[in-house]
């Protein structure tokens, strides 16, 4: 099955800095890959996703790229503020037409942002 | 609103019961999925269905049982063979064809003693 890695496992950034969190997987047919914002005790929020036709997507200060060929994608987020502070989760999953599967998460980053 | 919605929040029970977790939702969506979190761990696929009276089992199912009698309704019950119980459950649901964006309940925390 799949196998999803990610670090940092803490990453801490002065506000305004860039941070940027990275993920292998191991299942080259996986064609899906979001990242989620979990905050104490609630459930995770997608924050950006990206398929497997994309190498990157942007969103206001967050980005994600993906490198087909190596297998590994990377959560970029940059001018960082105190509610950027959470868990960060990515996860890999293969959808095709016969329907969605479920997805393979990583073990999660904790963002920290020190003012 | 539309959204998911687990209950409850906080759950204890005595080891050797079987217990059931509730998750429904209203955005008309066909596949939803249960995760379990550990502490410092990611997220781990229990079970998860795609339509109605069909489901499949994901990475940790032993111990745990699931019905999906109804598209809204997707509960999960723990029963006394799963050795670790403790720990906090998602449940997440998707559109089945796309665009695949799973979005996650608030969570109920098991706690067996």
């Amino acid at each position: 099955g799949e196998n999803v890695e990610q670090h940092p496992s803490t990453l801490s950034v002065q506000e305004g800095d860039s941070a940027v969190i990275k993920c292998t997987y191991s299942d080259s047919a996986s064609n899906y890959f979001p990242w989620y914002k979990q905050e104490l005790g609630k459930g995770p929020q997608l924050i950006i996703d990206i398929r497997s036709n994309v190498g990157e997507k942007k969103d206001q200060r967050i980005a994600v790229t993906l490198n087909k060929t190596a297998k590994h994608f990377s959560l970029h987020i940059t001018e960082t503020q105190p509610e950027d502070s959470a868990v960060y989760f990515c996860a890999a999953g293969l959808y095709s037409g016969g329907g969605a599967d479920g997805l393979t998460f990583g073990k999660g980053t904790h963002l920290i942002i020190q003012p | 609103d539309g959204g998911i919605t687990q209950s409850p929040k906080y759950l204890f029970r005595k080891e050797g019961q079987n217990v059931t977790l509730s998750c429904e939702q209203n955005l008309n969506h066909d596949a939803m999925y249960w995760y379990r979190q550990d502490p410092g761990q990611g997220l781990r696929l229990i079970y998860y269905s795609q339509i109605v009276n069909d489901f499949q089992k994901g990475d940790i199912a032993e111990g745990y049982s699931v019905s999906r009698e109804k598209k809204e309704s997707f509960p999960l019950t723990v029963t006394s063979a799963q050795k670790n119980p403790t720990a906090f459950y998602l449940c997440a649901s998707s559109i089945r064809d796309g665009p695949y964006e799973q979005y996650f309940g608030p969570g109920t925390r098991l706690t067996v003693t």
